[in-house]
């Protein structure tokens, strides 16, 4: 089974600064997805990134993909109390099968 | 207008009794799924299933099992309830890339 792993997996950041998000993976894929989930909600689709090189960005989140390496880069830049969340990063293979990442649960403290 | 609806919102059951989760999704996508969401946050695929077509994911019970009436409903149907059935299960649609989650349901199993 293919396996997905995110550090770190809880992160307390002050207002202001950067910091990145890890998520490496076990198998080869070409889509990679992040998601962000608040307390007790659901699952909104941050980015989908479909191919080695790959680089979205909206607002202060920027997200890339390395196939080569199987790693995606969650980065967070100046960080808000409103982005605190649970994020999740996820691969999918060619047959609708979805693997997520063990989660990263930040918190943004003024 | 809702994309994804699932019901019920919560779910609170005896151990050993049968339940049934609905979901339905207006954004005429091909493709429709269910994930376990546990007291960790570890989110893990049960099902997806496209045009009739169904994949499981081999670790889930066979007390679990989807139903789709039509292409905008895949209801999931759970036998025998255990304790380790708590959680909240997501049903999510696609069409190529993205996944629209629904609210989650609230499984509670005494």
């Amino acid at each position: 089974e293919l396996k997905v792993e995110q550090n770190p997996l809880f992160l307390s950041m002050q207002e202001g600064k950067n910091y990145t998000i890890y998520c490496n993976y076990s198998t080869t894929s070409d889509r990679l997805y992040w998601y962000r989930q608040d307390p007790g909600k659901s699952l909104e689709s941050l980015f989908v990134l479909l191919s080695n090189g790959a680089v979205k960005q909206e607002g202060r989140l920027m997200a890339s993909l390395d196939t080569k390496a199987r790693l995606s880069t969650l980065h967070i830049t100046a960080a808000v109390h409103d982005l605190s969340a649970t994020y999740f990063c996820a691969v999918d293979t060619s047959v609708n099968q979805f693997y997520f990442g063990t989660g990263t649960s930040l918190t943004v403290i003024p | 207008d809702t994309a994804v609806s699932q019901t019920p919102k919560y779910l609170v059951t005896q151990m050993g009794n049968d339940k049934s989760i609905k979901c339905e999704q207006n954004l005429g996508h091909d493709t429709m799924y269910w994930y376990k969401q546990d007291s960790k946050k570890f989110l893990k695929i049960m099902f997806s299933y496209n045009n009739k077509e169904l994949i499981i994911n081999e670790t889930v019970p066979n007390r679990f099992s989807p139903k789709s009436p039509d292409k905008a409903h895949l209801n999931l149907h759970i036998n025998s309830l255990e304790l380790g059935d708590s959680a909240v299960y997501f049903c999510a649609s696609s069409k190529i890339e993205t996944q629209y989650f629904g609210p989650g349901t609230r499984l509670l199993v005494l």
